[in-house]
């Protein structure tokens, strides 16, 4: 089953405490992005990743980081996560052939609470 | 600047028909997506408009308008599991670089 999947599905930390949201999809496709979701406001683009090693900010990159070694992983790190980062996360990709052009699949989302 | 204006809220009745608009401002604008989101999921793909006008899949339609920076989605025969919010996001391209700008979303009850 073609999927994107996310773990963990709910996390609740304490903060400065490091921590590592995965993310992978089974679709072989080039572009994975990172979103976060807050109440009343759009989904907004963290990181996103258009192959390999190739990596780009997003509208709120601060407080994040992200790696591509492989195409099918796409990780999302708090190296410090603070309360203002608490939110709901979810992780999408499509064919990146030409950018944007396809619909985007989603993962599961991540509820993320930082105390 | 960029902005997209959708409605906060929308009720409608089961069997009934809704339309939920979405308008925009972009710099440059390269096609507009709307996507399905029950609650506490993912988003999930409904329809992309690229060129001017109306495009039907079963009981939903999206229409698109490039010159009025206004696109709409009508969703037909409501059903109760159409209670969800509806995404609207822009495709923007400045030189070589495109982002998707994302719309807060209309949250649609369905009443019976």
């Amino acid at each position: 089953e073609a999927q994107v999947t996310q773990n963990p599905r709910y996390l609740i930390t304490v903060t400065g405490k490091k921590l590592t949201v995965t993310c992978s999809q089974n679709m072989n496709h080039e572009y994975m992005s990172w979103y976060r979701q807050d109440p009343g406001l759009g989904l907004r683009q963290i990181y996103y990743s258009m192959n390999v090693e190739v990596t780009d900010k997003g509208d709120v990159p601060e407080g994040y980081k992200v790696s591509r070694k492989e195409k099918r992983n796409f990780p999302l790190i708090l190296e410090s996560p603070s309360p203002n980062q608490t939110s709901l996360y979810f992780c999408a990709s499509s064919l990146a052939e030409t950018p944007l052009i396809y619909e985007q699949y989603f993962g599961p989302g991540t509820r993320l609470t930082v105390t | 600047g960029q902005n997209i204006d959708q409605p906060t809220e929308m009720t409608a009745t089961e069997g009934a028909i809704v339309q939920i608009n979405c308008t925009y401002q972009t710099s440059g604008f390269n096609g507009l997506f709307w996507y399905q989101q029950h609650a506490g999921e993912a988003p999930t793909f409904l329809s992309y408009n690229v060129l001017d006008g109306l495009e039907e899949k079963g009981r939903f339609s999206s229409f698109l308008s490039r010159s009025k920076g206004y696109s709409y989605l009508l969703l037909k025969e409501l059903q109760m599991k159409d209670s969800a919010s509806y995404l609207c996001a822009v495709r923007d391209q400045e030189d070589s670089n495109y982002q998707l700008i994302w719309g807060a979303g209309t949250k649609l009850i369905i009443k019976p």
